[in-house]
């Protein structure tokens, strides 16, 4: 069965500091990979995406994530912490089959 | 474009009480979906369609009826409502089935039920 793994269920930086939150996936195949972030009381925005290609995507507000297929993983990075940058984010596969799976999501605080 | 629409944004329902809740969009997308999103356990899709009258079920279905007589909407029905079914709904829309694409969400339900 298709799972997706966030292990920090909470992290919390300093504004300005650096940021990795990680994401396992377990599937047979390379799924479609997504980094979802949601702000309190909102829906899911779509930071970025990984189909095929280049292992290292760009996404939107400055996030970045690296796709390392012999690791199952799909970590998300962003440089310098901003303070608005606090909130929840979802790693999602999906197998592909439109059906997504979501983890269970990695709340971030931000410190100033 | 209005983008993934739903409705109503909060409810609270008695035990065994039924209710629909709504979602459209006006993107013209083939492929629709509902999540429940429930504390610690991440965003669990419930049905899923991917195209006018055509319905599936996702992980979690039991208690949910769903339908989609339109492309732009894609209701959700909860027949007798639960406790267990206190949760925030989340519903979602995409390009397409074949390739891929990604989930544009809406704002969300929040259901109370007592």
């Amino acid at each position: 069965a298709q799972s997706v793994t966030q292990p920090d269920i909470h992290i919390t930086v300093s504004e300005g500091a650096s940021l990795e939150l990680r994401c396992n996936y377990s599937y047979g195949a390379t799924p479609y990979l997504f980094w979802y972030v949601q702000s309190p009381g909102q829906g899911l925005q779509l930071l970025l995406k990984y189909f095929s290609g280049d292992t290292l995507v760009q996404g939107i507000k400055g996030f970045e994530a690296e796709f390392k297929r012999s690791q199952s993983s799909f970590n998300l990075r962003k440089p310098s912490v901003h303070w608005s940058d606090a909130a929840e984010y979802f790693c999602a596969v999906d197998p592909p089959r439109n059906q997504f799976y979501f983890g269970t999501g990695t709340s971030l605080t931000v410190i100033p | 474009n209005a983008g993934v629409t739903q409705t109503p944004k909060f409810q609270v329902l008695k035990t065994g009480q039924s209710m629909t809740l709504q979602c459209a969009q006006d993107m013209n997308h083939e492929y629709m979906s509902w999540y429940r999103q429930d504390p610690g356990m991440g965003l669990r899709l419930i049905h899923y369609s991917v195209g006018a009258g055509i319905t599936d079920q996702g992980e979690v279905p039991n208690g949910y009826n769903v339908s989609r007589s339109t492309t732009e909407d894609f209701p959700l029905r909860l027949l007798s409502a639960a406790p267990s079914q206190t949760s925030v709904y989340f519903c979602a829309s995409s390009p397409g089935t074949v390739y891929y694409n990604e989930q544009f969400f809406g704002p969300g339900t929040r259901l109370t039920v007592l």
